[in-house]
């Protein structure tokens, strides 16, 4: 166990709302990161951090913001949600002296109507 | 960019077949990791592969890396319905750590 806690595991939206989902570990892990799930594309990263206020894009970033402002919670914002970003969010972690294996979150669930 | 294709995208076998999933990425890795999702579940990491050619067993699962370092499988002796899930294959490229590119992903179904 990881520690890693997502908040909402659920969540329905309209088009054009903001919506932001919180990534919170318990453990002091450096490295975060927040992946997309979709049928038949697998997981696709969207932004990582490699510590406080240091972020980064990932391969599928547009429409998304990140920001890390303490250790253990790592937000993502959709500034103006679409029907597109319907999708499973997984956060993730790596171990700080590992070997790069990801541990992730249990995941939210967005639906974009 | 660095893109992974796993194929196939489904596999339904009998409880007590073997199960097959190749994962073939369009440039040289430094790593490939596996991953197994149960339904309604989060990827757990199953396994890490370095070396060229490496050979690795878990129980039933046996993983391979190829000798150029572009391609994977993983093979799972006479399935179990508890094998039910969704494989995936993730490489790591360079110095990019923990950032990694996954494949589609393999949908196993196991018939009891």
């Amino acid at each position: 166990d990881a520690g890693i806690t997502q908040s909402p595991r659920h969540k329905v939206t309209e088009t054009g709302t903001p919506v932001t989902l919180r990534c919170h570990q318990t453990e002091n892990h450096r490295y975060m990161y927040w992946y997309r799930q979709d049928p038949g594309h697998g997981l696709r990263l969207i932004h990582y951090s490699y510590g406080v206020k240091d972020t980064d894009k990932g391969e599928v970033s547009d429409g998304y913001s990140v920001s890390r402002s303490k250790t253990e919670d790592f937000l993502l914002t959709l500034e103006s949600a679409t029907s597109s970003q319907t999708s499973v969010y997984f956060c993730a972690i790596t171990w700080d002296r590992g070997t790069g294996e990801l541990f992730f979150g249990e995941g939210s669930r967005l639906t974009v109507l | 960019g660095q893109q992974v294709m796993q194929i196939p995208q489904y596999q339904h076998v009998q409880e007590g077949e073997d199960f097959t999933t190749y994962c073939n990425s369009s440039t040289t890795l430094s790593n490939i990791q596996w991953y197994k999702q149960r339904p309604g579940g989060h990827p757990v990491f199953l396994i890490q592969l370095v070396k060229s050619g490496e050979v690795k067993k878990q129980k039933r699962l046996t993983f391979q890396f190829g000798e150029a370092k572009k391609n994977s499988s993983l093979h799972i002796t006479a399935t179990q319905t508890t094998d039910v899930g969704t494989y995936f294959c993730a490489g790591q490229g360079g110095t990019s750590y923990g950032k990694l590119t996954f494949g589609q992903g393999t949908i196993l179904t196991v018939h009891p």
